[in-house]
């Protein structure tokens, strides 16, 4: 199964622009990955915000949005607020089954 | 609202068979598809298994394929995960997530987890 990567860390400011970036080790990234993206907060369980590229969860902030970037998918997040803090995940659909990427760390500060 | 309620988790040794249940509700289950979806406490997520809303198309990832499997009973609305031959690597908390259609292997709403903890 392929390799999916995200940055392990970001930092962004309150108020600012941030992009997180999912790639596959198999190649570039498109709308047939349906890629999702997750965000976890310490102790909870993960939410799904994102799911094929594009579409928001009923609970998304109107502040998150995804896309296809570069061969990759790509989660931003304009006007960050603190509780934007947490975890970040994407998933992708590969060859049969679907892979999670090792997670992005989003700190707002 | 969706509700999803996982149980079954526990302590077993490694070799050792144990069966999770996700118990549905606020939703018309057979209309939707169901993920299984790990993690080792501390550490990334990790798609193990999911199943179609009519119960006969199954996907599994790699590290579980012949050891684990996937099930449903439209009429409890619930989902199962049979886990045999358990290693020490299972070792996670098992979450439950329905997907957004019939045909979904991906989670969209999630519940709040099992622990499975495999040590003799």
């Amino acid at each position: 199964q392929a390799v999916v990567t995200q940055e392990p860390s970001l930092t962004v400011s309150p108020g600012g622009t941030v992009t997180l970036t999912c790639g596959s080790s198999a190649g570039t990234v498109t709308s047939g990955h349906f890629p999702y993206w997750f965000q976890q907060k310490p102790g909870q369980a993960p939410r799904t915000l994102i799911y094929d590229s594009t579409n928001k969860h009923s609970w998304t902030p109107a502040r998150f949005s995804g896309s296809l970037l570069g061969g990759k998918a790509a989660l931003t997040l304009s006007g960050a607020q603190p509780e934007d803090e947490a975890d970040y995940y994407c998933l992708l659909f590969t060859s049969g089954a679907a892979v999670f990427g090792g997670g992005t760390q989003l700190t707002v500060l | 609202e969706v509700q999803l309620l996982e149980s079954g988790g526990g302590l077993v040794q490694p070799g050792g068979s144990l069966r999770l249940s996700c118990a549905a509700s606020g939703f018309t289950f057979s209309n939707y598809g169901m993920t299984w979806v790990r993690q080792v406490p501390g550490k990334g997520l990790e798609w193990v298994s999911a199943i179609f809303g009519s119960g006969d198309i199954t996907y599994y990832a790699d590290s579980v394929r012949g050891r684990f499997t996937i099930s449903r009973d439209n009429s409890k609305n619930t989902v199962y995960l049979q886990m045999n031959s358990l290693r020490a690597e299972d070792t996670a908390v098992y979450y439950c997530a329905k997907g957004f259609g019939a045909y979904a292997v991906m989670p969209a709403d999630w519940g709040q987890g099992t622990l499975v903890t495999v040590s003799s």
